[in-house]
C-alpha cells in the first residue's frame, strides 16, 4: 500500500541553523501538508499546498518557514533560522483530491533544536 | 474564537464494551468532520470522514455521528480490544478552506 515518507526521522540542530525537512508524498495525490505537533499538545497545520503554491497558512507559518516541491516527488520544508521553540515533531501529509479529502500522514520528523 | 473540543479526561474502558468519544466546536461551519487515531511517536492514521449531509457512518466496528445543530460528533468503537487503545483525534477543515484544525485528541486505554 502506498504510504507518505518522510526523512529524516530525527534531527537535531542548533538554534539559528536551517533546517530542510522532506517528505515524498503518495504518487497521485495532489494536495499536501505540513502540521507540527508539539509533544503533548495537539496537531497543529502549517501550511497546505496545491498546483505548485500554498494553498493556505496559518499564523504560525511566518517568514522563517517556507515550502517547495523541488521536483515531482519531494515536498520539502525549510526552517530559516530556528529556534527552540521549534522543537516537535513535524507531519507531511498528502491527500488525492478534494473529493474525499482522506489525508494520509507520513512518521514524522523529530526536530530538536538546542 | 474558534475551538475545537473533545473529552479533556482520558477514557479507560473494559475489553468488549463500547466507548464513547465525543468532539464539539464552536465558530465552525464545516461540510464535514474526521476522525483519526494516532499511536505515540507516529502520525495520525484516517479512519472516517462524515459530511454535514450525513447523520451516521459506520466502517466496521467504528460508527460517527453528526449533529450541525449541536455542533458535536460522536465517535463510538463498539465491541472494543486492547489493541484499540489509542489517542483519536477529529478533524474539521476551516471556513476558509484546506485548512485543517484538530482536536486536543481523547486518549483511549482498552482494559483486558
Amino acid at each position: 500500500e502506498p504510504e507518505v515518507t518522510q526523512t529524516p526521522s530525527h534531527q537535531v540542530t542548533q538554534m539559528g541553523q536551517e533546517v530542510i525537512l522532506r517528505c515524498v508524498p503518495i504518487s497521485n495525490h495532489l494536495y499536501f501538508y505540513w502540521y507540527r505537533q508539539i509533544l503533548g499538545q495537539k496537531v497543529e497545520f502549517l501550511v497546505s499546498f496545491y498546483n505548485n503554491e500554498i494553498s493556505e497558512k496559518s499564523e504560525i507559518f511566518d517568514d522563517q518557514f517556507s515550502v517547495e516541491r523541488p521536483d515531482g516527488s519531494n515536498f520539502t520544508l525549510k526552517i530559516r533560522s530556528t529556534k527552540l521553540e521549534d522543537s516537535a515533531m513535524y507531519f507531511c501529509a498528502s491527500s488525492r483530491d478534494r473529493v474525499s479529502y482522506e489525508q494520509y500522514f507520513g512518521p514524522g520528523t523529530r526536530l530538536t533544536v538546542t | 474564537s474558534q475551538k475545537i473540543e473533545q473529552n479533556s479526561e482520558a477514557l479507560n474502558i473494559q475489553e468488549g464494551k463500547t466507548a464513547t468519544l465525543t468532539c464539539n466546536y464552536t465558530n465552525y461551519s464545516p461540510a464535514y468532520l474526521q476522525w483519526y487515531r494516532q499511536d505515540p511517536g507516529r502520525g495520525p492514521v484516517f479512519l472516517l470522514l462524515i459530511r454535514e449531509n450525513e447523520k451516521e457512518k459506520r466502517k466496521e466496528r467504528l460508527k460517527v455521528t453528526f449533529d450541525t445543530t449541536l455542533k458535536q460528533s460522536l465517535f463510538h468503537i463498539t465491541a472494543s480490544q486492547p489493541a484499540d487503545s489509542a489517542t483519536y483525534l477529529c478533524a474539521l477543515e476551516a471556513n476558509t478552506g484546506n485548512q485543517f484544525y484538530f482536536g486536543t485528541g481523547t486518549s483511549l486505554t482498552v482494559i483486558p
